[in-house]
């Protein structure tokens, strides 16, 4: 299994919702990460976890909010988001750092979320 | 710090025509190369990756690029154009250190086809 899967396609939520943002990958990857895409641009890192610990925060508003429950899971919790949050929220995986193997990134296929 | 210049926001060919994607990279250190694409509403698939192995890569789809330490560079070519390869393509540079598995992205070139 190559693949890195991602809950729901579509979110619409209103600026006063939680929501969550799901990702999962059984490839025994133990870096996963959140980027998020606006329309024509490329993706930007939020977060990486390494063996299920959080290892880099891009400065991401705290409104976003990353959890690794175990190392096939990430999920991003989303509280009171703001319209310009709209965006493609994109999931992908890698082998670890002591893998000592070169990490390319797997991606999923995002949720496109929409704030209103 | 690393960073990915793509010359070229928008590139149209023929099909049947080559394809070249520009893609020049700064690097403190040796870096780690990978071009990726994207089709509408999708993620990112992995074309190819540069880890110091060989300067000519190939990837999927009938992709390759060469790595040019000279002149920092690291394009994508492809012989013949074909339809499906209309797409938005990315370059990517990763960092080694403390910024471990951190992918900087080139702002993307969004590849024509005509028929």
């Amino acid at each position: 299994d190559t693949e890195v899967t991602q809950t729901p396609k579509h979110l619409v939520m209103g600026m006063t919702n939680k929501k969550s943002l799901k990702c999962e990958q059984h490839m025994g990857h133990r870096a996963m990460y959140w980027y998020k895409q606006k329309a024509k641009k490329p993706p930007e890192l939020m977060f990486v976890y390494s063996y299920e610990k959080l290892s880099i925060n891009e400065s991401v508003p705290s409104r976003f909010s990353p959890e690794c429950p175990n190392s096939s899971l990430l999920n991003l919790h989303l509280h009171a988001l703001q319209p310009e949050d709209s965006a493609l929220y994109l999931c992908a995986s890698s082998q670890g750092r002591a893998s000592g193997r070169h990490n390319e990134q797997f991606f999923g296929p995002g949720t496109r979320l929409t704030v209103l | 710090a690393q960073s990915v210049t793509q010359l070229g926001s928008h590139v149209s060919v023929s099909e049947g025509a080559l394809v070249l994607l520009r893609c020049n990279y700064s690097s403190s250190v040796p870096p780690y190369l990978f071009w990726y694409v994207q089709y509408p509403n999708q993620g990112l698939q992995l074309l190819l990756k540069y880890t110091s192995a060989a300067t000519l890569v190939k990837g999927i789809n009938g992709f390759e690029a060469e790595f040019k330490k000279s002149e920092t560079s690291f394009h994508l070519t492809k012989p013949s154009a074909h339809m499906s390869d209309a797409a938005e393509y990315f370059c990517a540079v990763r960092a080694g250190g403390t910024s471990y598995g951190k992918l900087t992205f080139g702002q993307g070139t969004i590849l024509t086809v005509h028929p």
